[in-house]
């Protein structure tokens, strides 16, 4: 069975760019999470959708910053314009029903990302 | 604040003796905790959890200890073998929410042939 799959895996690009990151949860899950992973903050969840709705994107960084998830099978997360201090890895993760009744998330492999 | 700590940046265990992982968290709100492990380019991979009413979970050489009097679990790996090299992370959910989970910064796992 197939995991989260997230591309790019790895993805340099200058600064002012515009960078999308795609995500494809596992196939029933209908929580989506995207996280980020640096050395100063360790994992961050940026935004967590259910059954396609974003319920909590406080975690976004600020207005550069922005998800949709517009059916079941596909996510996006898109930086506009991309900045030097948004390097960092990015992974989306899946599960059932978010974290009810001892559910655990699977995370994909991860879209590192270097802003220069 | 960090509401979950992995005091431990590394350590470095022999093969075949036993890992302990430790993670201190300061909210009592806390119901449900993880254990995820993590290989260099690969993403965070779930292990094992306890819910706040267990003190014990186990499953095969893993086990995870949880003393809610002085908020700290650990994981146990026995024995240790040298696949079990790895990042681990402990994570924490609070009963009021069902997707939101706080991380610990990770310790990072060695083990020696």
């Amino acid at each position: 069975d197939a995991g989260v799959i997230q591309s790019p895996r790895h993805e340099v690009t200058e600064m002012g760019q515009e960078v999308t990151l795609r995500c494809k949860p596992i196939s029933g899950h209908n929580s989506l999470f995207w996280y980020r992973q640096t050395m100063m903050r360790g994992l961050e969840l940026l935004i967590y959708f259910n059954n396609n709705v974003p319920i909590d994107d406080s975690g976004m960084p600020e207005d550069r910053f922005s998800a949709k998830m517009p059916n079941a099978s596909f996510s996006t997360l898109k930086i506009q314009p991309s900045e030097p201090r948004d390097s960092a890895v990015y992974f989306c993760a899946s599960s059932l029903s978010g974290l009810i009744s001892g559910n655990t998330i699977y995370f994909g492999e991860g879209s590192w990302l270097t802003v220069v | 604040d960090q509401q979950v700590k992995q005091n431990s940046p590394s350590l470095s265990v022999q093969e075949g003796r036993i890992s302990i992982l430790n993670c201190d968290y300061t909210n009592s709100m806390f119901d449900y905790f993880l254990w995820y492990k993590k290989y260099p380019a690969e993403g965070p991979t779930f292990l094992i959890s306890i819910s706040s009413i267990k003190d014990k979970n186990e499953d095969g050489r893993f086990t995870v200890f949880l003393n809610k009097s002085a908020k700290h679990l650990s994981l146990h790996i026995v024995p240790s073998q040298p696949g079990d090299s790895a990042v681990y992370f402990c994570a924490a959910r609070t009963g009021d929410s069902n997707y939101q989970l706080i991380w610990g910064a990770g310790t990072k796992l060695i083990i020696k042939p």
